[in-house]
């Protein structure tokens, strides 16, 4: 089963609009990184929140970070069409382990 | 410019054709993955490699090889590809594995 799990699978919003995607996870974690990917490219890191930070700000990107409820949050404010990609959470295992595993994404779509 | 490069970006093979899939960073990075992408199953990690000569399994590591001799370049190897490892690879680098992952371009793998 997938260690991260994103809902919802899609997402469709008019230009301006908040977006708010969210991340499930099942065990201990480092830090979790959302990646945005456009129309099957390669992944661009977006930010990066630690186990022991709870929110993180980068222009119109809010991460929040629960590790009570193994779960996370993106919120991207004042949408744009240019926010149009899908959204991944990856969270590299703690505890000695060196694999990274990446949830199943989020499809936005923005509407002009 | 820092960068990941995989070659080749598209490939069409048959059944049984051993083929690799090369992957190169010029960022000094230690740590190294390679990740297939299907429709909504995300990213799955194949196999990574936190040094020279150090790699392991990640969660779908049936079919594939790798190799890490120099600390630059992480081949992909499909000794002999069956069409369910028709998929989307990336390669991907980071300082450590739980750092931020640059990602290649990807590679369009299609195995008839």
């Amino acid at each position: 089963s997938q260690q991260g799990e994103e809902d919802p699978q899609a997402l469709s919003i008019q230009e301006g609009e908040n977006a708010t995607m969210n991340c499930s996870y099942k065990t201990s974690i480092n830090n979790l990184q959302w990646y945005r990917q456009n129309s099957g490219r390669g992944l661009v890191h977006l930010i990066l929140i630690r186990s022991n930070e709870r929110e993180k700000h980068s222009g119109r990107l809010r991460v929040t970070l629960d590790t009570s409820k193994k779960s996370s949050s993106l919120l991207i404010t004042a949408s744009r069409a240019a926010d149009t990609a899908s959204y991944f959470c990856a969270t590299p295992r703690s505890g000695g382990y060196q694999k990274v595993t990446f949830g199943t994404g989020t499809k936005l779509q923005v509407i002009p | 410019e820092a960068q990941v490069t995989q070659n080749p970006r598209y490939l069409i093979t048959v059944t049984g054709k051993k083929l690799t899939v090369t992957c190169s960073q010029n960022m000094n990075h230690e740590y190294m993955s390679w990740y297939r992408q299907d429709p909504g199953l995300g990213l799955r990690q194949i196999y990574y490699s936190m040094n020279v000569e150090v790699t392991d399994k990640g969660d779908v590591p049936e079919g594939y090889k790798v190799s890490r001799k120099e600390k630059r370049n992480f081949p992909l190897i499909l000794e002999s590809p069956s069409p369910n490892q028709t998929s989307l690879y990336f390669c991907a680098s980071s300082l450590l594995a739980t750092d931020t992952q640059y990602f290649g371009p990807g590679t369009r793998l299609t195995v008839l």
